[in-house]
């Protein structure tokens, strides 16, 4: 099983800053994800970081507000910019192979926006 | 019609019980069906992978696939009160990601 690291694991910012957010692997993986979880709620995709090319934003997020990056296949960041109270969540990164593999999460970014 | 459902709980169930954890999905293109535990504060844990039709075993846990009713399954055999957490079911689309359900509070009383 891959392991995820994220670095930091909490910050505390203040609004209109940004923040970015690491994400390493312990292994090559061909798939990273960046999701959001809002307190009390389920996972929701922010986008696909795709190596080498541009990330897949699902609706409602944009490149504008969390630009993301991903120079090879054990690493990525995602930055929140411009941060509003809005955006304080936990933002999740996680990795996986294949349409048949497992898929693996980091342990998670808790962002609060004051 | 959301594209992941999950009785939405919460769940109790004594202490050696069988728990049982219900997920149907929309899309019939869906390729793999996960089973991830969520406790308080932490991350997700992957607990169970399955995308053939049929059972899949794993120690106290088995996961149900009924790909032709839409329908994942998760049973947990003599709950613990450790297994108290929140489980999610994911579903993996043609595009790779996982799209979850909204969870299922499960609680094990001693």
């Amino acid at each position: 099983s891959a392991v995820i690291s994220q670095k930091p694991s909490r910050d505390i910012c203040q609004r209109g800053t940004s923040l970015t957010i690491q994400c390493q692997v312990d292994s090559q993986v061909t798939m990273m994800f960046w999701y959001r979880q809002q307190p009390g709620q389920s996972l929701t995709l922010i986008a696909t970081a795709n190596q080498g090319s541009e990330a897949t934003y699902e609706s409602g997020f944009v490149i504008d507000k969390f630009p993301i990056s991903r120079p090879n296949l054990t690493f990525s960041t995602l930055t929140v910019s411009n941060m509003s109270p809005e955006d304080s969540s936990i933002y999740l990164c996680s990795g996986g192979d294949s349409a048949f593999s497992e898929q693996y999460f980091g342990p998670g970014t808790r962002l609060t926006v004051t | 019609q959301k594209e992941v459902e999950q009785n939405s709980g919460p769940l109790s169930v004594p202490e050696g019980a069988i728990a049982s954890l219900n997920c149907t999905y929309s899309d019939r293109g869906s390729q793999s069906f996960f089973w991830y535990r969520q406790y308080s504060g932490k991350s997700p844990e992957l607990i169970m992978f399955i995308y053939s039709n049929g059972d899949k075993e794993d120690g106290r846990f088995t996961a149900q696939l009924n790909k032709a009713s839409q329908y994942v399954s998760l049973l947990i055999r003599d709950s613990q009160p450790s297994d108290s957490a929140t489980y999610l079911c994911a579903v993996r689309g043609s595009a790779r990601q996982l799209t979850f359900g909204s969870g299922t509070q499960l609680t094990v009383l001693p």
